[in-house]
């Protein structure tokens, strides 16, 4: 089942322009973790996120986690067209012993 | 090895037969995984293993489904009397796990299975 929905389910931008993408999800968390995919093939796990933490930076990548809302946004800054690829969040429920469950992704398409 | 290696990157196959994909995972990661992503959707857990415990098998979608790790690494997913349904894109992921998911996967480039 999904557990994290991202939205929204496609985005198109410039590029130097910053993306945000959202992900909402229905159960407690022991941490979330943002992939990306190019090509439909291998994902690339960009950033994991603790339940405990609300911010953490990587480069021109900014998660943010609101366990109240129990959701979490990905910001990319300055977007450059290498970054058109597919966005997934992924959760990993309750205590933290069951595998990560994805969301359906959002697709990034950063115009030059 | 450097990465998560999985192989054929491509399978064409015949409806009713049998097929294995192979995931050969990095070296000292003891947690293994299989998803499956069928086109534009996002990925389903298949199947897990973790060091020498006995395997998370909740989401192997029918008994048709099977997989094993031998040796505590490489691992081998199987589908019998595929259908057309199945084709997809398969993909394995390694990581460490001490009792907690709380490290990202490492994935590999996956094998486009085409059930004709």
């Amino acid at each position: 089942s999904q557990q994290g929905e991202e939205d929204p389910q496609a985005l198109s931008i410039q590029e130097g322009e910053n993306a945000t993408m959202n992900c909402s999800y229905k159960t407690s968390i022991n941490n979330l973790q943002w992939y990306r995919q190019n090509s439909g093939r291998g994902l690339v796990h960009l950033i994991l996120i603790r339940s405990n933490e609300r911010e953490k930076h990587s480069g021109r990548l900014r998660v943010t986690l609101d366990t109240s809302k129990k959701s979490s946004s990905l910001l990319i800054t300055a977007s450059r067209a290498a970054d058109t690829a597919s966005y997934f969040c992924a959760t990993v429920p309750g205590s933290g012993n069951t595998p990560l469950v994805f969301g359906k992704g959002t697709r990034l398409s950063v115009i030059a | 090895g450097a990465g998560v290696s999985q192989s054929p990157s491509n399978k064409v196959t015949e409806k009713g037969k049998d097929v294995e994909l192979r995931c050969d995972p990095i070296s000292g990661h003891t947690a293994l995984y299989w998803y499956r992503q069928s086109l534009g959707q996002g990925l389903e857990f298949l199947i897990y293993f973790q060091g020498n415990s006995a395997p998370d098998k909740s989401g192997l979608p029918s008994d048709r489904f099977s997989a094993e790790r031998t040796g505590g690494s490489v691992s081998t997913l199987t589908i019998q009397r595929t259908q057309q349904e199945d084709s997809a894109v398969y993909l394995c992921a390694s990581s460490l796990v001490s009792g907690k998911h709380n490290y990202g996967y490492t994935f590999g480039s996956g094998t486009r299975l085409t059930v004709v």
